[in-house]
């Protein structure tokens, strides 16, 4: 099993719909959960990142964290096609200081 | 503020051969790591550096090596390379120390990808 899963997609919305999406991950040490952006073929860009539990909101990005049910998840509010990318999810914790990524959902949003 | 900048961007090298790829920090941060991505998989965690030693390891074998000067910037090295090296590499930085988010609070660079034919 993966420290951290991620559906792949690709997930097709029209323009001005909610996103919504979600990781899953094992390692209850884990307490940093960050999402990033990544257009094809650069780096990824960090968007939001929360510690713990709760929520966090940015202009039209939601990231929500349940370490109940070690549930991560980002919320798109009228998605734009510039949000049209890879989203990745990454997880930190414990002992070390690196971060475990899903494997990305790529998201198209139709003009 | 300085992003993150790597070099080269692309790079295409023999099975065998060596090769080092390049990282300069945002300014203001001290920690760098690497992470090596494969095409349609999120980036995996090679190792990182703070103050010039290595500060955590991922599941890659010793053939990759890494130095951090004291500037902060970085190396990435790979000997004897192999067909399944081929990837994205990508440098992140972050600033350890820094209360809340320490160092998981990490920005990347373009990256360099690296074929190896």
């Amino acid at each position: 099993q993966k420290e951290v899963e991620q559906d792949p997609g690709p997930l097709s919305v029209p323009e001005g719909a909610i996103v919504s999406l979600n990781c899953t991950y094992s390692n209850s040490a884990f307490q940093y959960f960050m999402w990033y952006r990544q257009y094809s073929r650069k780096g990824p860009e960090l968007l939001m990142y929360t510690y713990s539990s709760g929520n966090k909101e940015d202009g039209r990005f939601t990231a929500q964290v349940d370490k109940s049910s070690k549930y991560i998840s980002l919320f798109i509010r009228d998605s734009q096609p510039s949000d049209s990318a890879t989203y990745l999810c990454a997880s930190g914790g414990g002992a070390t200081n690196k971060l475990i990524f899903g494997t990305g959902t790529l998201l198209a949003v139709q003009p | 503020e300085t992003g993150v900048t790597q070099s080269p961007t692309h790079l295409i090298k023999t099975r065998g051969q060596q090769v080092t790829l390049r990282c300069s920090s945002q300014s203001g941060h001290n920690t760098v790591s690497w992470y090596q991505q494969a095409l349609g998989q999120g980036p995996q965690f090679i190792f990182q550096y703070y103050r010039e030693e290595e500060n955590g390891r991922g599941n890659f074998p010793p053939r990759f090596s890494g130095l951090q000067f004291p500037n902060y910037s970085s190396e990435l090295n790979v000997n004897a390379l192999e067909l399944d090296d081929s990837a994205l590499y990508l440098c992140a930085s972050s600033l350890a120390g820094k209360r809340t988010s320490g160092p998981y609070e990490q920005y990347f660079g373009p990256g360099t990808r690296l074929t190896v034919t």
